[in-house]
């Protein structure tokens, strides 16, 4: 049972280029999400999904996007790099228990615009 | 003023010593998770409460609804519990709202 698995782990992008941040997940989960996490910050979401077809956005959505094809699969593309998505990004997915979420988070994309 | 607030912001402990990490919140929760990030690593889940005391090996995790306000404590502190702890509530639906993370290092 792998978890939420997230690639790459490293990645340098010049301004302007382009990517998408794989993130999978083998737990059956509904609930899928991203955030990134800069210096001295708290977390902040970028997307979720609450299942297949189903994406909204979070708090800090410009730049990004995303899809929900499958349950297992929520990548996070982003179309023109800018230094300012310098970050570490997290994927995560959740599931329902008895009046609240337990989550699984991946173990990390670091990226870095230049 | 943020919704989650730790403190401190940093810790530093020597090992065996008795830790405690507060939050407080600012709205209504269905639920508070308390989290663990190592150096250079993911996030682990440590525990997800809604009301009262869980227990996990040497750590504790206390909420208190009406006062808005939770604990992580570890007990025994030993080096390998060095990592941020991040504090995190569910207030609309299942996305979470987060703090800004207590650094803890245990020196042996």
């Amino acid at each position: 049972n792998a978890g939420v698995t997230q690639t790459p782990k490293f990645r340098i992008l010049k301004i302007g280029q382009s990517m998408t941040l794989q993130c999978t997940q083998d737990m059956n989960h509904n609930y899928m999400y991203w955030y990134r996490q800069d210096p001295g910050m708290g977390l902040k979401l970028i997307y979720y999904s609450v299942g297949a077809g189903i994406t909204d956005k979070g708090e800090v959505p410009n730049g990004y996007n995303v899809s929900r094809s499958t349950t297992e699969d929520f990548p996070l593309r982003l179309e023109l790099a800018a230094p300012s998505q310098t970050s570490v990004y997290f994927c995560a997915s959740s599931y329902y228990v008895t009046g609240s979420y337990g989550y699984t988070f991946g173990s990390g994309t670091r990226l870095t615009v230049v | 003023k943020n919704e989650v607030e730790q403190s401190p912001q940093n810790l530093t402990a020597q090992e065996e010593e008795f830790i405690t990490i507060n939050c407080s919140y600012s709205v209504g929760i269905s639920a508070l998770h308390w989290l663990q990030q190592h150096p250079g690593g993911g996030i682990v889940s440590l525990f997800m409460l809604s009301s009262g005391k869980k227990k996990h090996g040497r750590l504790i995790a206390t909420i208190n609804i009406q006062e808005k306000h939770s604990s992580l404590h570890i007990t025994a502190s030993h080096p390998r519990d060095s990592a941020v702890y991040i504090c995190a509530v569910e207030t609309s639906g299942s996305r979470l709202t987060f703090g800004e993370g207590t650094q803890l290092t245990v020196n042996p």
